[in-house]
């Protein structure tokens, strides 16, 4: 079945430690796409990016960190520079156009 | 990115019409609507989207006023399921496609 998969659902890490947050997806979409959503907060845009090998900014980009080195795979790295990452973190990707988002079930993040 | 202006938290009882609003006053000419809606715990599911023409599928229906300053998404006959926060975003000019979310609007349905 296509999709986006994240892993893990829940990820528990003590404070000052860097995490990182997996997103593949295998539905051959171009852009993929960050959010991060506080308790009873819509979403936040934290990286985005349309192509391989090229990324941008999102909203809130301090103290994070993405990559995209492969069409299929946007990894989000939390860094210990990220005052208070505790939060769900969201995965999407969308092929090119003005079209839907596809979200992935996210990774709720709970740093000690 | 155009702004959205939605209600916090609207009723309906189960199998009767939704009538979702949504302001966006500041959109661009080359701006999409987009509505988008959130189970708890859950990534967001894409409902439906415009430009300037009413649109329908098999979700909704997507009204979009002759101004475009403001737009409804229409739910025919709400159920227990459709129970959910409701995303309008524009999307910003461009390529970039991004969205934005701001809270929503909670939709209770009643049994």
């Amino acid at each position: 079945d296509g999709g986006i998969t994240q892993s893990p659902k829940y990820l528990f890490r003590k404070e000052g430690q860097n995490v990182t947050l997996s997103c593949e997806q295998n539905l051959n979409h171009d852009a993929m796409y960050w959010y991060r959503q506080d308790p009873g907060q819509g979403l936040r845009l934290i990286y985005y990016s349309q192509i391989v090998n090229d990324f941008q900014k999102g909203d809130i980009a301090e103290g994070y960190s993405v990559s995209r080195e492969k069409k299929e795979s946007f990894p989000l790295t939390v860094t210990s520079a990220q005052k208070n990452p505790t939060a769900f973190y969201l995965c999407a990707s969308k092929p090119s156009g003005p079209n839907e988002q596809f979200f992935g079930p996210g990774t709720r993040l709970t740093v000690l | 990115d155009a702004k959205t202006t939605q209600p916090n938290s609207m009723e309906s009882n189960e199998e009767e019409p939704v009538h979702l609003p949504c302001n966006h006053s500041t959109i661009s000419g080359t701006d999409y609507i987009h509505w988008y809606r959130q189970l708890p715990s859950q990534g967001p599911e894409y409902v439906i989207h415009g430009l300037t023409s009413n649109v329908n599928n098999r979700m909704a229906s997507l009204a979009i006023a002759e101004d475009r300053k403001s737009s409804t998404l229409i739910l025919h006959r709400a159920t227990l399921r459709d129970a959910a926060v409701y995303y309008c975003i524009g999307t910003s000019g461009g390529s970039n496609y991004k969205l934005t979310f701001g809270k929503g609007t909670l939709l209770t349905v009643n049994p």
